[in-house]
């Protein structure tokens, strides 16, 4: 099963980009990367996924690389808001019902004023 | 906010009683989810289901039974509490067989003494 890898933790200024990266050199071809955030004492919240090409959603933009080995989430302006910790998740398993996501220690970012 | 709520919130019970959380959701996913969240881990599947009365294990589900008799309703029976399953444990609904793009609820925060 592919494994992801995260710095454990990570400062920022706030109203300056937020990029967190996150390798995955084991993921497979049909394996996509969901990116999730964990504010204190809250339960997890999805941020995004992609499979090969960039993606962008109102939170976040995902970058692949083209060998898939590792991506970068981008936070374009981060607020104290966006402290938490980011979890990079690889998809794993077979066809079926029995998928499931496996979970790294994320990353710690830290916006600062 | 996806409509998913976690019952109880916190509670505080003695080795070797049983104790049943329960999730409930308004979103008709098909999929549910129960991790624990421990210091130094990440989120671990204990236990979920593909629809109404079809559950699977995860990767730690010694010591725990779920059932679901109804599509809105997910419940995780701890047997028989020990010390070590003191835990947050949060329950996720999805429409994808991954698990991906999951919903989190708040979570429950149980302290076996």
């Amino acid at each position: 099963d592919a494994k992801t890898t995260q710095p454990p933790s990570m400062d920022c200024a706030e109203g300056r980009a937020a990029n967190l990266p996150c390798n995955h050199s084991t993921i497979s071809g049909n394996e996509y990367v969901y990116w999730y955030r964990q504010i204190h004492s809250q339960g997890p919240q999805y941020i995004i996924h992609g499979l090969k090409n960039n993606e962008t959603n109102e939170m976040a933009s995902l970058i692949i690389t083209e060998d898939r080995k590792s991506s970068t989430l981008i936070l374009p302006h981060a607020t104290l808001r966006d402290t938490a910790v980011y979890y990079c998740i690889v998809r794993v398993g077979h066809a079926g019902n029995n998928r499931k996501l496996i979970w790294g220690l994320g990353t710690s970012l830290a916006v600062n004023p | 906010d996806a409509g998913i709520t976690q019952s109880p919130r916190h509670k505080v019970t003695e080795t070797g009683t049983p104790v049943t959380l329960r999730c409930h959701q308004t979103e008709n996913h098909r999929y549910m989810y129960w991790y624990r969240q421990d210091p130094g881990h990440g989120l671990r599947l204990i236990h979920y289901s593909y629809g109404v009365k079809d559950t699977d294990k995860g990767e730690v589900s010694d010591g725990y039974s779920v059932s679901r008799s109804k599509t809105e309703d997910f419940l995780l029976t701890l047997e028989s509490a020990t010390s070590s399953q003191t835990s947050v444990y949060f329950c996720a609904i999805s429409e994808q067989r991954t698990g991906g793009e999951a919903f989190f609820g708040q979570g429950t925060r149980l302290t076996v003494v």
